[in-house]
């Protein structure tokens, strides 16, 4: 069965700190990976997302991610955090095939302190 | 991007009625809709997949007599809440996919169900 692992579930940074979200999956075949942000009080958005090709992928406000497929990672990475990245943040992924069904990992919520 | 839009926002309702809740596509037709409920702090967990003009496909443990989803048109699906109890209380969101760009996700603001 497909799953997502998020490692961290609570971080807390400075501003100008560096970033690195871990997010691992299990699936039997070719995925799309997804990251996405829901700040607080607002719906979900897409950072990133990787369907194929180079896997590092660029997403927006500076946020950037690496598709490692031998170690089935995902993970999230920015080098320089803002108070207003504060939000949650989830890894998602789907089976290439399907026509959409994600699964999410369980989330993590980025505080940054000002 | 798309717009997908939810309503209401935010409902209280008591123990026992039903409560419905939109989910529209604005200005794309969604050929598929994803229904998903998340509790606080947690992860979203997907409750069912509709497909415009047929029976909705739910998730292990999600009841689809208790969560009616209906999927009449490409840019309307509704779920139904019926005989809502405090344990439904949670914030559901939709998603909606059509056919560009091929596999992008919209979201919905979610709507948050209280059942008193």
């Amino acid at each position: 069965a497909q799953s997502v692992s998020q490692h961290n579930h609570h971080v807390i940074l400075s501003e100008a700190a560096s970033l690195e979200l871990g997010c691992n999956y299990s699936y039997g075949g070719t995925v799309n990976l997804f990251w996405y942000v829901q700040y607080p009080g607002q719906h979900l958005q897409l950072l990133l997302k990787y369907f194929s090709g180079d896997p590092l992928v660029k997403g927006i406000k500076g946020f950037e991610a690496e598709f490692i497929k031998s170690k089935f990672s995902f993970n999230l990475r920015k080098p320089s955090v803002q108070w207003s990245d504060t939000a949650e943040y989830f890894c998602a992924v789907k089976g290439s095939s399907n026509t959409g069904k994600l699964i999410f990992g369980q989330g993590t919520t980025l505080q940054v302190k000002p | 991007g798309a717009v997908v839009s939810q309503h209401p926002s935010w409902v209280i309702c008591k123990s026992g009625t039903s409560v419905k809740i939109e989910c529209r596509s604005l200005d794309f037709q969604a050929t598929t809709m994803f229904w998903y409920r998340q509790f606080p702090k947690q992860s979203l967990m997907l409750m069912a997949t509709s497909n415009e003009g047929s029976k909705a496909t739910y998730e292990q443990g999600v009841e689809k007599d208790k969560f009616l989803i209906n999927h009449a048109s490409l840019t309307l699906s509704t779920l139904t809440v019926t005989s809502a109890h405090p344990e439904d209380s949670s914030f559901y969101i939709c998603s909606a996919s059509g056919l560009a760009p091929a596999g992008e996700l919209f979201f919905g603001e979610g709507s948050r169900l209280t059942v008193l």
